[in-house]
């Protein structure tokens, strides 16, 4: 079975641009999560989606950051306009939420390098 | 308070040897519990999920929960050098499905 995809695997852009990450959760997978993961701060949880229903965006770093996920498949990450401390690892995952177990799954990430 | 607590190391163990990972969290109310393995420049990889107290064994990994004492702890037997990776600690809180990570221990292991 495929897993979690995420494109692009790495993005290099300058200040000001907008960017656009991507991900494609595994099938019959009802929950996805957007991390993010830098050296300083470790990983964190900036939104996530139950039945294509954003539950939590609390960790939002500000107005800039914006998630959506029109279908059960897709879910998009966009950050407008990006800024140097935006750089990082973005991470997606996804689970089930029948049954309570609640087991993520994560891609491999997008390296999002801002200069 | 930090929902989750881990000891962030690094921690080095001679190969063979046991590794010993601890990790502590403050919601009674958490009912899932897990470890991740990350290795430098990958994405966390889930390696074992417990939600009753006692211990779960998978191969060399056992996973000891304790609910009383709101910890949870992960045992790595016969320590090898590919187990050299960061463990993140993850649980679940009451009423949320989603997952809170404990910033991770790194754990070399000596050849």
């Amino acid at each position: 079975d495929a897993g979690v995809i995420q494109s692009p695997r790495h993005e290099v852009t300058e200040m000001g641009q907008e960017v656009t990450l991507r991900c494609k959760p595994i099938s019959g997978h009802n929950s996805l999560f957007w991390y993010r993961q830098t050296m300083m701060r470790g990983l964190e949880l900036l939104i996530y989606f139950n039945n294509n229903v954003p539950i939590d965006d609390s960790g939002m770093p500000e107005d800039r950051f914006s998630a959506k996920m029109p279908n059960a498949s897709f879910s998009t990450l966009k950050i407008q306009p990006s800024e140097p401390r935006d750089s990082a690892v973005y991470f997606c995952a996804s689970s089930q939420l029948a049954g309570g177990f609640y087991e993520q799954y994560f891609g491999p990430g997008t390296r999002l390098t801002v200069t | 308070q930090k929902e989750v607590e881990q000891n962030s190391g690094p921690l080095s163990v001679p190969e063979g040897a046991i590794a010993s990972l601890n990790c502590t969290y403050s919601d009674r109310g958490s009912q899932s519990f897990f470890w991740y393995r990350q290795y430098s420049g990958k994405s966390p990889e889930l390696i074992m999920s417990i939600y009753s107290n006692g211990d779960k064994e998978d191969g060399r990994f056992t996973a000891q929960l304790n609910k009383a004492s709101q910890y949870v702890s992960l045992l790595i037997r016969d320590s090898q050098p590919s187990d050299s990776a960061t463990y993140l600690c993850a649980v679940t809180v009451a009423g949320a499905n989603n997952l809170f990570f404990g910033t991770g221990t790194r754990l070399t292991v000596i050849p």
